[in-house]
């Protein structure tokens, strides 16, 4: 099945600062979604986008379908953007395929 | 607002004990997925239903754990004779019917398995 891997795993950034977060997946995809995971576990949706790019706000997305790969940009980050963002796929059926999550903690 | 709602959004229970778990899709959604999430990882797909069919069922969901949608509205998810392993916190998500549609998730119920 396809394999979604998520980079870096852990991000450290001062208030402010802007930050690149990279999904890559190993097969053609039907559905990519990015989420923010709030600290008492409930599943923020950010982004639909199995390709092209979308901006909200401070963070825009971009899914390069050709080349596999889907990055997240946050800028002027603020403390509460911290937290855990994952990347899901689905090539086909039901089942979103998550990836292990980038953990954001961004410091006033 | 009408998101997907879960219940109970916590559950603690002792090892051999059943447990039953709710979710109420988006009212308009004919689409109904479960997964697990445990501590430190990404969720993992477990079933879901198109309507009240259940379409696809992962190796995760073992025979101790059944899902039904009768109705094809609101579903439950059931584990008989918990394990300490089956700790963790099981999400829903609701999406319209069609291919690679958005999904949109619940609260999620926690689970502690003493």
């Amino acid at each position: 099945g396809i394999q979604v891997e998520q980079s870096p795993p852990d991000l450290i950034l001062q208030e402010g600062a802007n930050s690149t977060l990279r999904c890559n997946f190993s097969d053609s995809v039907n559905n990519l979604q990015w989420f923010h995971q709030n600290p008492w576990g409930q599943l923020i949706n950010l982004f639909y986008i199995p390709s092209g790019t979308k901006q909200n706000g401070r963070l825009s997305a971009t899914t390069v379908a050709t080349e596999r790969y889907s990055l997240l940009y946050i800028s002027s980050s603020q403390t509460t953007d911290s937290g855990v963002y994952f990347c899901a796929a689905l090539k086909e059926g039901g089942k979103l395929i998550f990836g292990q999550g980038t953990e954001l903690s961004v410091k006033p | 607002d009408t998101g997907v709602s879960q219940d109970p959004r916590h559950k603690i229970t002792k090892r051999g004990q059943n447990v039953t778990f709710r979710c109420d899709p988006i009212s308009e959604h004919n689409r109904l997925y479960w997964y697990r999430q445990t501590l430190g990882q990404g969720p993992e797909f477990l079933t879901y239903f198109q309507n009240e069919a259940q379409l696809e069922k992962s190796r995760l969901l073992s025979n101790r754990f059944s899902a039904e949608r009768p109705k094809g509205s609101f579903s439950t998810l059931e584990i008989q004779r918990t394990e300490q392993g089956d700790s963790a916190m099981y999400l829903c998500a609701s999406s319209p019917q069609g291919w690679g549609n958005e999904q949109f998730f619940g609260p999620g119920t926690r689970l502690t398995v003493l």
